[in-house]
C-alpha cells in the first residue's frame, strides 16, 4: 500500500521567516496530495491541496509544490505568523481506493515571536 | 457551514468494556471515516464507509468494528477495550464519488482505557 514519509517532525522558525515541510510517497499512481493543519484541541482542517496534473499551487502565504518524478511534495509557508503554529499533516490518495488518504506522521511548527 | 460532531471529547473506560464512539455529519456526505491519531504515527485509518450499511477495512481494523445505519451517522465500536486502544479518535466525512477529495474532521475523542 501507500507509504507517506514527512520531515521534519518539529520545526521552529522566527516570525516573518519561511517554513518548508517535505513529504515523499511510494505509490506512483497517487494523484491527490492535500495538506491539513491541526490546531490544539481541534480536528485537522484542509489548508491546500494539489492534484498530479499541476506542479505548483499557491494560496496567499501558502504554496505546495509537487515533483511526480521524484515522488515528493512540499508545503511552503512564507511570512510566518504566530497563528501558523500548529501540527501540519501531508497526505496522498491510495491507489487501491481513491477515497482513502494515507497521512504522514505530522510536523509540529512553532513560530517564535 | 460544514460540521462533523463526535459524541464525546474525553472518555475513560476500563479494560474489557464495550465502547461506542459516535460521529454525525450534517453535510449529506457519502463517505465517512474513522482514524486514530498517535504521536509520531500521524493519522491511521481504521474503517471507512462509502454508503449506508457499507464498510471497508482501513489499515488497522483489528479490535474495532463499525456501524452505519443512517447516512449521517457512523459509529466506531471497541468490542472489548484494551489499554493499547488508548488514543485520540478522529471522525471525518467527504462528499462522495470515487475521486479522493477534501475530508472534514470532527474535533476528536480522547479515549483512555485503564
Amino acid at each position: 500500500g501507500e507509504n507517506v514519509e514527512q520531515h521534519p517532525s518539529t520545526l521552529s522558525v522566527q516570525e516573518g521567516d519561511s517554513a518548508v515541510i517535505k513529504c515523499t510517497y511510494s505509490d506512483s499512481a497517487s494523484n491527490y496530495f492535500p495538506w491539513y493543519k491541526q490546531e490544539l484541541g481541534k480536528g485537522p482542517q484542509l489548508i491546500i491541496d494539489i492534484r498530479s496534473n499541476v506542479g505548483e499551487k499557491k494560496d496567499q502565504r501558502i504554496a505546495v509544490t509537487l515533483n511526480k518524478t521524484a515522488k515528493h511534495f512540499s508545503l511552503h509557508i512564507t511570512e510566518t505568523q504566530p497563528e501558523d503554529s500548529a501540527v501540519y499533516f501531508c497526505a496522498a490518495s491510495a491507489s487501491g481506493s481513491a477515497r482513502q488518504l494515507t497521512f504522514g506522521s505530522g510536523t509540529q511548527l512553532t513560530v517564535l515571536p | 457551514d460544514v460540521k462533523v460532531t463526535q459524541s464525546s471529547r474525553y472518555l475513560v473506560k476500563r479494560t474489557g468494556e464495550k465502547v461506542f464512539l459516535e460521529c454525525v455529519q450534517d453535510m449529506d456526505h457519502e463517505n465517512m471515516f474513522w482514524y486514530r491519531q498517535d504521536p509520531g504515527l500521524g493519522l491511521r485509518l481504521i474503517y471507512f464507509s462509502y454508503d449506508v450499511k457499507m464498510k471497508e477495512k482501513g489499515d488497522i481494523p483489528e479490535g474495532y468494528s463499525v456501524s452505519r445505519e443512517k447516512k449521517e451517522r457512523f459509529s466506531l465500536i471497541l468490542e472489548s477495550a484494551s489499554t493499547n486502544q488508548t488514543s485520540m479518535y478522529l471522525c471525518a466525512s467527504s462528499l462522495g464519488g470515487v475521486q479522493a477529495e477534501t475530508q472534514y474532521f470532527g474535533p476528536g475523542t480522547r479515549l483512555l482505557v485503564l
